[in-house]
């Protein structure tokens, strides 16, 4: 079965540093993964997605991710953290059926709250 | 604009009282989800549509219930079994293709507290 994994559940960045939000995942098929971003009391919105085409992958706001199949990771990172960033952000791993069904189903992580300090 | 919405914003419930939340989409999307967040616990899946007239049990389904009878509508129903429903529900559309899952788009979600 699938599974995603947020190694940490706070992070604390000062602003202008880099962000590095950690994620390892488990999957049994080729997965399509994503992170997604929540500001408070707010939906999600997606960052980046990763379905098997480039390994590093360039999303919103200067955010990037690399997928490594050997590591089993997809870790979101940015160069330069900006006030704007302190949100909560989650990785996402697709639940894959190979049965000819497609339920679209995504499996998340618990999240990574990011502080970002002046 | 195209988008999801979700009403109301702020939802409170006595005990024993059933609540409806609705979601509404104007993406043209066939497939529909309902979520529940609790915090440090990440979204979990109550019920999902992939198509009018049809819907499957999620992970945590108990105590809700769905209908699905128009493309754009999904609308959630949490019923007096359902034993903890304070949290934030969020719902979400997508395309329905075949083979690998692509990108859920979300509604601004609904908080709602039992009192």
């Amino acid at each position: 079965a699938q599974s995603v994994t947020q190694l940490d559940s706070h992070v604390s960045v000062s602003e202008g540093t880099p962000v590095l939000l950690r994620c390892n995942y488990s999957s049994s098929y080729s997965p399509s993964l994503f992170w997604y971003v929540q500001h408070p009391n707010k939906g999600l919105q997606l960052l980046l997605k990763y379905t098997s085409a480039a390994t590093l992958v360039k999303g919103i706001n200067g955010f990037e991710a690399e997928f490594k199949k050997s590591e089993t990771s997809f870790h979101l990172t940015k160069p330069s953290a900006h006030m704007s960033d302190a949100a909560e952000y989650f990785c996402v791993v697709s639940d894959e059926k190979w049965d000819g069904g497609a339920t679209n189903k995504l499996i998340f992580g618990t999240g990574t709250l990011l502080a970002v300090q002046p | 604009d195209g988008g999801i919405t979700q009403s109301p914003k702020y939802l409170f419930r006595k005990e024993g009282q059933n609540v409806t939340l609705s979601c509404e989409q104007n993406l043209n999307h066939d497939a529909m989800y309902w979520y529940r967040q609790d915090p440090g616990q990440g979204l979990r899946l109550i019920y999902y549509s992939q198509i009018v007239n049809d819907f499957q049990k999620g992970d945590i389904a108990e105590g809700y219930s769905v209908s699905r009878e128009k493309k754009e509508s999904f609308p959630l129903t949490v019923t007096s079994a359902q034993k903890n429903p304070t949290a934030f529900y969020l719902c979400a559309s997508s395309t329905r293709g075949s083979g690998r899952a692509g990108e859920q788009f979300f509604g601004p979600g609904t908080r709602l507290t039992v009192l």
